[in-house]
């Protein structure tokens, strides 16, 4: 799975928009966008994936580069309770043959202040 | 809404010991994911299931970790003769099946190990 690079460390008012950056330049046509955040001491959460189209859920929008090199990830309105370590991972397709595991890295951890 | 489960949450043992983890995956889930997260680390991938079989195992599962998944429902995972460096959170994700060429995983609360 191709590597990625976030910021250690991010901070964001209460209420704003929390952009959080994510360069993934080595990622195979195959390979989707998934972004999972870590409540401190709770098993990772779900946010949102992609492959090559920007994304919005409840949670938070995904915009991929057309180049797909990099992502952001958008928490529109942050809260308190969106402090947490924020992972961007790449990863294959079921049809590759793998069990296209998770590969995280370290993460971001986006301080939600007020 | 039932998600992954995980027992026990906490786990405190003596070097040399053996201890078991168990997973419940959401219902009708057939892929199970085991994996383990050190501190100040992201979770690293152990071990992987789709129904019973294993079909995956990471190089950081040596021969005293073995992870079970009997009838395709519920895992165990055992590390057998515990060291100080097995001290970790164990994670359990499942996603389900799909007939799309991804799918989400979905993690439990995890079980953490302190290893004494």
């Amino acid at each position: 799975d191709a590597k990625t690079t976030q910021p250690p460390s991010m901070d964001c008012a209460e209420g704003r928009a929390a952009n959080l950056p994510c360069n993934h330049s080595t990622i195979s046509g195959n390979e989707y966008v998934y972004w999972y955040r870590q409540i401190h001491s709770q098993g990772p959460q779900y946010i949102i994936h992609g492959l090559k189209n920007n994304e919005t859920n409840e949670m938070a929008s995904l915009i991929i580069t057309e180049d797909r090199k990099s992502s952001t990830l958008i928490l529109p309105h942050a809260t308190l309770r969106d402090t947490a370590v924020y992972y961007c991972i790449v990863r294959a397709t079921l049809n590759t043959g793998t069990a296209s595991k998770l590969t995280f890295g370290t993460g971001t951890r986006l301080q939600v202040t007020l | 809404d039932t998600g992954v489960s995980q027992d026990p949450r906490h786990k405190i043992t003596k070097r040399g010991q053996n201890v078991t983890f168990r997973c419940d995956p959401i219902s009708e889930h057939n892929r199970l994911y085991w994996y383990r997260q050190t501190l100040g680390q992201g979770p690293e991938f152990l071990t992987y299931f789709q129904n019973e079989a294993q079909l995956e195992k990471s190089r950081l599962l040596s021969d005293r970790f073995s992870a079970e998944r009997p009838k395709g429902s519920f895992s165990t995972l055992e590390i057998q003769r515990t060291e100080q460096g097995d001290s970790a959170m164990y994670l359990c994700a499942s996603s389900p099946r799909t007939s799309g060429v991804t799918d989400t995983q979905y993690f439990g609360p995890g079980t953490r190990l302190t290893v004494l």
